[in-house]
C-alpha cells in the first residue's frame, strides 16, 4: 500500500529565511506525488504536481520540490518565507495502489514564520 | 466560477442522529470525492462518486454513504453517528484526469 511520512509536525522559521518541508513516500508503483495547503478556514490548495515528468518541480507561490526515487523523497522548498506562508502543508501521494482515484494525504506539517 | 461550495459550514448533532452533508462541484467538474479530516490529521478519503455511481471507497464503515445527482452535486449521509465522526468534511471535484479542487469542508460536531 502506499503511503507519506512527513517527517516535522511544525517548522518554525524567521521571514525572509528559507523553507524545508520533508517527506517521504512509499508506492508499489510509480507514484504522483502532490503538496496542498491548508489554511485556517479554506479548501485545500494544491501548491504543485509531480506526474513522472520533470523531477524538479515548480509550484504557485515560490515553492518547488524535487522527486528523488532513490530517497524516495518529495521535499518542499522556498528560498524566503514570507509571513502569508504560515499555514498547515500536506504532502499527499496517488497511484495504482488506489486505484489513482484516492489521494492519500501526510499527517501535515504546521509551518509557522516568525517576523 | 464559484468553485466547490458546501453546505453547511457547521453542524452539531448528538450520538446516534443521522446527517446529510451537500456539494456542489466546481463548475465542468464531474467526479466528487469526500474526505474526513480529524483534528490535527491529514484527510481521509471515503469515496469517489462519477457518473452517479460510488467508483472507490475508502477504509469506512457502511454507515457512511453518498449520492450523486444527475447535475454532479453530491450528498454524504452518515447514519448512527458517533463521537469519533466529529471532523471536518471535505468535497473535492475535478474533471477527468485533471487535478482535485477541494471546498472549504463542513465542520461536524457530534456530542
Amino acid at each position: 500500500a502506499q503511503s507519506v511520512t512527513q517527517l516535522d509536525s511544525h517548522v518554525s522559521v524567521s521571514e525572509g529565511t528559507p523553507v524545508l518541508l520533508r517527506c517521504n513516500y512509499s508506492s508499489s508503483y510509480s507514484p504522483s506525488l502532490f503538496w496542498y495547503v491548508q489554511h485556517p478556514n479554506k479548501g485545500l490548495q494544491l501548491l504543485l504536481k509531480y506526474t513522472s515528468a520533470a523531477t524538479l518541480v515548480k509550484g504557485i507561490n515560490g515553492f518547488e520540490a524535487e522527486f528523488k526515487k532513490s530517497e524516495t523523497s518529495f521535499h518542499l522548498t522556498k528560498p524566503s518565507a514570507h509571513m502569508s506562508d504560515a499555514a498547515e502543508y500536506f504532502c499527499v501521494v496517488s497511484g495504482r495502489d488506489t486505484g489513482r482515484r484516492a489521494l492519500t494525504f501526510g499527517s501535515g506539517t504546521r509551518l509557522q514564520v516568525q517576523p | 466560477d464559484a468553485g466547490v461550495t458546501q453546505s453547511p459550514t457547521h453542524l452539531i448533532k448528538t450520538r446516534g442522529q443521522q446527517v446529510t452533508l451537500r456539494c456542489s462541484p466546481k463548475s465542468g467538474h464531474d467526479t466528487v470525492s469526500w474526505y474526513q479530516q480529524a483534528l490535527g490529521q491529514g484527510p481521509q478519503f471515503i469515496f469517489q462518486y462519477y457518473e452517479e455511481e460510488e467508483r472507490q471507497r475508502g477504509n469506512f464503515p457502511d454507515r457512511f454513504s453518498g449520492h450523486q445527482f444527475p447535475n454532479y452535486s453530491s450528498e454524504l449521509n452518515v447514519n448512527a453517528l458517533l463521537l469519533g465522526d466529529s471532523a471536518l468534511y471535505l468535497c473535492a471535484s475535478r474533471s477527468r484526469g485533471r487535478e482535485q479542487f477541494f471546498g472549504p469542508g463542513t465542520r461536524l460536531t457530534v456530542l
